[in-house]
């Protein structure tokens, strides 16, 4: 158990939708990271906040976004989402914003119909 | 942008036997690796890591070897066990960037015949 929680762990909706994941970081840890797995993609850095903050961006569309709340937990926003948005989404953590292990959660399964 | 990629897809490896699974990296300016394992409908789970200040590192059962003149990366697991099975990721990250976000290669799957 990495300490890092996701929920929910499966989502099925329709395309056009609007879906909410929610990580849950390592107690003590500042950093929360969001990641794509595809088939097709690999592991995809989407994006890093720390301690509240945007600290980098990589491939992540605009109609996904994000943000990092006050007691540290993190929500990835999905919308208008598409055929293409089914992949797992994980969520990891560090103790500080560079050069540090970064541990994952199990993931949320979004599958669109 | 920067890519790791793995040179084998696939491993298979006898039950007590020692596993090697490779890496190569394409950006000089990485300083810091870590190897993961990824276990069917689990996240990624971290090994161990290296930075480029180190050439080895060694845990438990997993060596970690670093070679930074040929862009390099190679884990050594010892005495293979049917729970290594696995698909293992090796990531790099530029760690004076103040963005810890890791780049990922492919992934090498990892089957153990008991």
């Amino acid at each position: 158990d990495s300490g890092v929680t996701q929920t929910p762990k499966h989502l099925i909706t329709a395309t056009g939708q609007r879906v909410t994941l929610r990580c849950s970081p390592r107690s003590g840890d500042l950093s929360v990271y969001w990641y794509q797995q595809s088939l097709d993609q690999g592991l995809q850095f989407l994006i890093q906040y720390y301690n509240g903050e945007e600290r980098a961006k990589g491939n992540i569309l605009e109609r996904f976004s994000a943000q990092q709340f006050p007691d540290l937990h993190s929500e990835l926003n999905l919308s208008s989402l598409e055929l293409g948005d089914s992949a797992l989404y994980f969520c990891a953590s560090s103790v500080w914003d560079s050069g540090q292990p970064q541990h994952f959660g199990d993931g949320t399964r979004l599958s669109i119909l | 942008g920067e890519s790791v990629g793995l040179h084998l897809p696939t491993l298979s490896v006898q039950e007590g036997d020692n596993s090697i699974i490779n890496c190569a990296y394409s950006n000089s300016a990485s300083d810091y690796f870590i190897w993961y394992k990824q276990e069917s409908g689990k996240g990624p789970q971290f090994i161990i890591d290296i930075r480029s200040n180190m050439d080895k590192r060694q845990g438990q059962r997993v060596t970690v070897l670093l070679n930074k003149t040929v862009k390099h990366l190679s884990l050594q697991i010892a005495a293979t066990q049917p729970g290594d099975s696995a698909v293992y990721f090796c990531a790099e990250n530029m760690s004076g960037t103040g963005a810890n976000n890791l780049f990922f290669g492919t992934g090498t799957r990892l089957t153990v015949i008991p």
